[in-house]
């Protein structure tokens, strides 16, 4: 149980396009959901914290609009970035979690822009 | 603002070792504190998770410590394969509602044949 998707897996896009990224909890109610970044041979680092229905609240130093999460339902949160450039490359990650239950995680989105 | 800290950043044993991964907090006002595995270019895989009133967890060949007065954790892999090869990451949740999981940079561990 307690399973988390994340699409797509691997995307490569060319610099000035938005890319958008699903995660959605197949078998349980996300009531929060949080976006990680990870660069290579770095940690995990928050980007983003949101409830469903609320606005995501962004840790110090995320630009709100260049990275844009939508949670509107309490199995989908979305992330997109706006106007991609090659320093957005990462490996974005989701996590979701029901109330006061461990966070369960996605299997990452390797961007790269070119 | 809490922070994670393991050590040591990378480590080669050969195969059959006992080995100990270290990880420290800063504020020992957790919630909980779990330990994930990570093989390159992949996502998290969840090994042991210990509540904060909890000493331990085992699982397998694995087994976790906690001294939340102290701030540390230690997860403890007996007799290493090499399968365990991987990096290791600890990640903490502060006792505030609403907090997301802290990780530290990670260990990464080569187990030789």
């Amino acid at each position: 149980g307690a399973v988390v998707s994340q699409h797509p897996s691997w995307v490569i896009c060319k610099s000035g396009t938005s890319v958008k990224i699903e995660c959605r909890s197949l078998d349980f109610q996300a009531t929060t959901m949080f976006w990680y970044r990870q660069f290579p041979k770095q940690s995990l680092m928050l980007m983003a914290t949101s409830n469903e229905g609320s606005k995501a609240t962004y840790e110090q130093g995320v630009e709100k609009d260049k990275f844009l999460i939508n949670h509107a339902s309490l199995t989908l949160s979305t992330l997109t970035v706006t106007s991609a450039h090659p320093e957005d490359s990462s490996f974005y990650i989701c996590s979701a979690r029901r109330g006061n239950q461990p966070q369960h995680f996605g299997d990452g989105t390797r961007l790269s822009i070119l | 603002k809490q922070e994670v800290t393991q050590i040591p950043a990378a480590l080669s044993v050969p195969e059959g070792e006992n080995l100990v991964l270290n990880c420290s907090f800063t504020d020992s006002a957790i919630y909980n504190l779990q330990w994930f595995r990570q093989d390159p270019g992949k996502g998290l895989t969840s090994l042991l998770l210990i509540q904060s009133s909890q000493r331990e967890q085992t699982s397998g060949r694995l087994n976790a410590s906690l001294d939340k007065s102290s701030g540390r954790s230690t997860l403890y892999i007996a007799a290493s394969q090499p399968g365990d090869s991987a990096t290791y990451l600890c990640a903490v949740r502060d006792n505030q509602a609403g907090t997301a999981l802290i990780f530290g940079k990670g260990t990464t561990l080569s187990v030789s044949s």
